[in-house]
């Protein structure tokens, strides 16, 4: 079936470190693919997005490529800031032919430290 | 423009009773989807609905119904709660089917249901 596996968290990194996130999904056909934050006691936001293969989404510094060779959507970040700590979620989309459901990862914690 | 609402914010409700959740999505938008999060894990799809009409339904019990209003508004119900109930209830709103990017949901800040 499809599913998305994110790397396990928390990860925690000092600010103005580099942010790797990985995100790998299994589905047939061409998904679309997202990542969503979730900041403390609210819902979630979208960050990114990337709707074909080799695609690089982008917003706010973060950045994440479609790779359809390996399946993946890696989430990155040159300098992260104390604000970056959150939850993030790699999702995927299959159409609304498939039901219309985003797919979630289970979340990945970030805290950046001062 | 406002984004999606939700409302109430917080609920507490004990075991065997009936609770409605709301949501108003973006103006324009026509899909409205309901997720339950769990403490600790990604959302789960509850149900989709476009034009009133379900489009889409997750792994979830018959005692979580939705429906669509002309509106677009949305309301979802969840009878004889379960402790295990207790979760955020997010609702996601998108442009509709069919046209490209219209599948990117945009949620609102979820309701809080604690059952005791």
């Amino acid at each position: 079936g499809n599913s998305v596996t994110q790397m396990e968290g928390p990860v925690t990194l000092s600010e103005e470190a580099f942010l790797t996130i990985n995100c790998t999904y299994t589905a047939t056909g061409y998904p679309s693919l997202f990542w969503y934050v979730q900041y403390p006691g609210e819902g979630l936001q979208l960050l990114l997005k990337a709707t074909k293969a080799d695609d690089k989404g982008s917003n706010k510094g973060f950045e994440a490529t479609y790779r359809k060779e390996t399946t993946s959507f890696h989430l990155e970040k040159g300098s992260v800031q104390v604000s970056d700590s959150a939850v993030y979620f790699c999702a995927l989309h299959k159409g609304y032919n498939q039901g219309g459901k985003l797919i979630f990862g289970q979340g990945t914690e970030l805290s950046v430290k001062p | 423009d406002a984004g999606v609402t939700q409302s109430p914010t917080h609920l507490i409700k004990t075991r065997g009773q009936q609770v409605t959740l709301r949501c108003s999505p973006i103006s324009g938008h026509k899909s409205v989807s309901w997720y339950q999060q769990v403490l600790g894990q990604g959302p789960q799809f509850i149900f989709q609905y476009y034009e009133k009409e379900e489009r889409g339904r997750g792994n979830f019990p018959d005692r979580f119904s939705a429906r669509q209003f002309p509106n677009y508004s949305s309301e979802l119900n969840v009878n004889a709660l379960l402790l295990g109930d207790s979760a955020l209830y997010l609702c996601a709103s998108s442009l509709g089917l069919g046209l490209a990017g219209a599948e990117t949901q945009y949620f609102g800040p979820g309701t809080r249901l604690l059952v005791l």
